[in-house]
């Protein structure tokens, strides 16, 4: 089977920089994705990695590295709005289609 | 574009009875997706289809049925529900089946007295 890690919870002050980890455990690997869910509210879509390296999009990053099973979400210039946890997930593997995400991390923004 | 559509949005049962959770999409995906969320659990899958005219189990199916009634429209069915079954129920739909990128509903919160 597979397996993700994250953090449970994450806090910062407006305007910083934050780094969510995730590690995973699969042994077929197609791509490591992130999401966004606010409270009461359904998940989308952030980023997609399916190789090694940086992906930047505005506020957002996604890194991946696929020899240490690792990837991170940063996210830059924080705001507010920015408060709400995010979810890492992986494809499965052998063929299955199978994705599996993580608990997820509740990013905290303070003002 | 409505994206990914989902009725009811609310639903109160009692343990035994049965319901069906509808799901529709409009932007000619391939694969859908249902999924249910529980406190500190993130999402879990619970059946999956892959095409038009295939479906398979994902990693909680017990207690569950579904239909992949045509391309748009994928329903989950819970013949006898029970009080574990309280959740937070999702459709989502992606071109293919890699995780690169789903498209989620709103969303349907089932209590289950």
């Amino acid at each position: 089977g597979q397996s993700l890690e994250q953090p449970s919870e994450v806090t910062a002050v407006e305007g910083a920089i934050v780094q969510i980890n995730c590690t995973y455990q699969t042994s077929g690997f197609y791509g490591l994705s992130w999401y966004q869910q606010h409270d009461g509210g359904a998940p989308t879509f952030l980023s997609y990695n399916a190789l090694d390296g940086l992906e930047e999009t505005g506020r957002f990053s996604s890194f991946l590295s696929r020899s240490d099973s690792y990837g991170y979400l940063l996210l830059q210039e924080l705001q507010m709005k920015d408060s709400a946890s995010y979810f890492c997930a992986v494809r499965g593997s052998g063929g299955s289609y199978i994705p599996t995400f993580g608990r997820g991390t509740s990013l905290i923004v303070h003002p | 574009n409505a994206g990914v559509t989902q009725t009811p949005k609310f639903q109160v049962l009692k343990t035994g009875q049965s319901m069906t959770l509808q799901c529709a999409q409009d932007m000619n995906h391939n694969s859908m997706y249902w999924y249910r969320q529980d406190p500190g659990m993130g999402l879990r899958l619970i059946y999956y289809s892959a095409s038009e005219g295939t479906t398979d189990k994902g990693e909680v199916p017990n207690g569950y049925n579904v239909s992949r009634l045509n391309k748009r429209e994928f329903s989950l069915r819970l013949e006898s529900a029970a009080p574990s079954q309280t959740s937070v129920y999702f459709c989502a739909s992606s071109e293919d089946v890699p995780v690169g990128e789903q498209f989620f509903g709103p969303g349907t919160r089932l209590t289950v007295l």
